[in-house]
């Protein structure tokens, strides 16, 4: 079946632009996670939403991230007047479910440059 | 607070050798723990789970994994080295609690020679 999706893969944008990257997850994944990968810092967890809501977004660097979900599916995460410190990649994943050792299913990521 | 070492940021082996990729956990309780591989701009893909039913676990493509709680370690492990081998591998805890998130290591990049 289909895996876990992100678009775009890569993005280069000019700082201080907003971007927004999508996620779709795989179908009937009730979770779903974001992280950020960079040379820096290594895989840092961002935020995860159970069905539509996001109980714990202690991973989003500063208030200009933010991420939702619509309809328990496909989930954009927005960066506004982007820095160069944002330029990573930015990995989503899903789960059957938060609770338990279900194992989250990672996207291809989409590769944010800041220039 | 729960994390996870890797030892060796880069780790090479000649083809036909033991692959041994360190990782060293800290946590209060037993975790759920993983060791996942990301091959060249691919996203991660899951090598094999601890889930506390047995302490050797085995995983994909040959690996397996051994869990000693003496020594919180959850080393990564196969006989004999393939070309195909070569990637990132990322150890990872799972929080306790209801929140999900893993909590990786810094990675280890495996070289395979010929």
């Amino acid at each position: 079946g289909a895996g876990v999706s992100q678009s775009p893969s890569n993005k280069v944008t000019e700082k201080g632009k907003d971007v927004e990257l999508r996620c779709d997850p795989i179908s009937g994944h009730t979770a779903l996670y974001w992280y950020r990968q960079s040379l820096g810092q290594g895989l840092e967890f961002l935020i995860y939403f159970q069905g539509n809501s996001a109980p714990d977004k202690s991973g989003l660097p500063s208030d200009r991230f933010s991420a939702e979900r619509t309809g328990g599916s496909v989930s954009t995460l927005t960066i506004q007047r982007t820095q160069q410190e944002d330029s990573a990649v930015y990995l989503c994943a899903s789960s059957t479910r938060l609770a338990g050792v279900n194992e989250q299913y990672f996207g291809p990521g989409t590769r944010l440059t800041v220039t | 607070a729960q994390s996870v070492t890797q030892l060796g940021s880069h780790v090479s082996v000649s083809e036909g050798a033991l692959v041994l990729l360190r990782c060293n956990y800290s946590s209060s309780v037993p975790p759920y723990l993983f060791w996942y591989v990301q091959y060249p701009n691919q996203g991660l893909q899951l090598l094999l789970k601890y889930t506390s039913a047995a302490t050797l676990v085995k995983g994909i493509n040959g690996f397996e994994a051994e869990f000693k709680k003496s020594e919180t370690s959850f080393h990564l492990t196969k006989p004999s080295a393939h070309m195909s081998d070569a990637a990132e591998y990322f150890c990872a805890v799972r929080l306790s609690g209801n929140t999900g998130k893993l909590i990786f290591g810094q990675g280890t990049t495996l070289q395979v020679k010929p």
